[in-house]
């Protein structure tokens, strides 16, 4: 079965940065996009980015160029998200989710338990 | 950027009742790439309905999905116990990938 298991909770200063992985098991790794979505504390949904786990091409929100990565490291089937310069704002949970479709970047299927980040000073 | 508005932002039933949620976006969306989410408390987000109207695997089929160019909408036919959480739309038909605000089902 798909399994994605993040990394455990961060806390982190002002400015700092942060990486969150996704270590996915149960299907081809390489076949399906892996996307990233944050939700701040009692807050809706917010899209961050995708990176083709095959070739490494990568696609963020306007919001976030300039302070995400996302990169994979296909060896370990798993798939990373960092984000640097944080602010209080960035304060959310972060999950990885794996793509509906095979090759191809539609929505979000599978998702991982998430990963809590808070920026605190 | 797609905007998309759900409504009611709550809506309180009770179980054994028929759900309707609304999502509208600002702009029509091709090949009707518009998925549903539902979420409980303290839980990841989980796949419900995606190309309009098609059922994610494992949905039961009191959850259907139904709409096209910039009106959706997902049924509940008969509330469940289980089924009382937030409901999102996203769309997948544009970059970036949008979220409407949620839409909280509550018991009555």
């Amino acid at each position: 079965q798909v399994q994605l298991v993040q990394s455990g909770a961060e806390m982190k200063k002002p400015g700092a940065s942060v990486k969150v992985s996704c270590k996915a098991s149960g299907y081809t790794f390489t076949g399906y996009y892996m996307q990233w979505v944050r939700q701040a504390p009692g807050q809706g949904l917010e899209w961050m980015g995708w990176i083709n786990t095959s070739d490494g091409g990568t696609n963020y929100a306007q919001k976030f160029q300039g302070r995400v990565t996302m990169t994979r490291d296909t060896s370990i089937s798993t798939a990373y998200m960092e984000l640097s310069s944080l602010r209080s704002d960035d304060t959310a949970v972060y999950y990885c989710t794996r793509d509906l479709r095979e090759n191809w970047v539609t929505t979000f299927e599978y998702w991982g338990q998430g990963s809590l980040v808070t920026v605190s000073s | 950027e797609i905007v998309l508005t759900q409504s009611p932002d709550i809506l309180s039933l009770s179980p054994g009742e028929r759900a309707t949620l609304s999502c509208r976006a600002s702009q029509s969306l091709s090949s009707s790439y518009l998925a549903w989410y539902q979420q409980n408390p303290g839980q990841a987000p989980r796949l419900l309905i995606y190309g309009t109207s098609n059922r994610a695997t494992g949905i039961p089929d009191r959850f259907s999905g139904s709409g096209s160019g910039t009106d959706f909408t997902l049924t509940i036919s008969r509330l469940e116990p289980e089924d009382f959480a937030v409901f999102y739309c996203q769309q997948y038909s544009s970059s970036p990938r949008t979220f409407g605000q949620g839409t909280k089902l509550e018991i009555k």
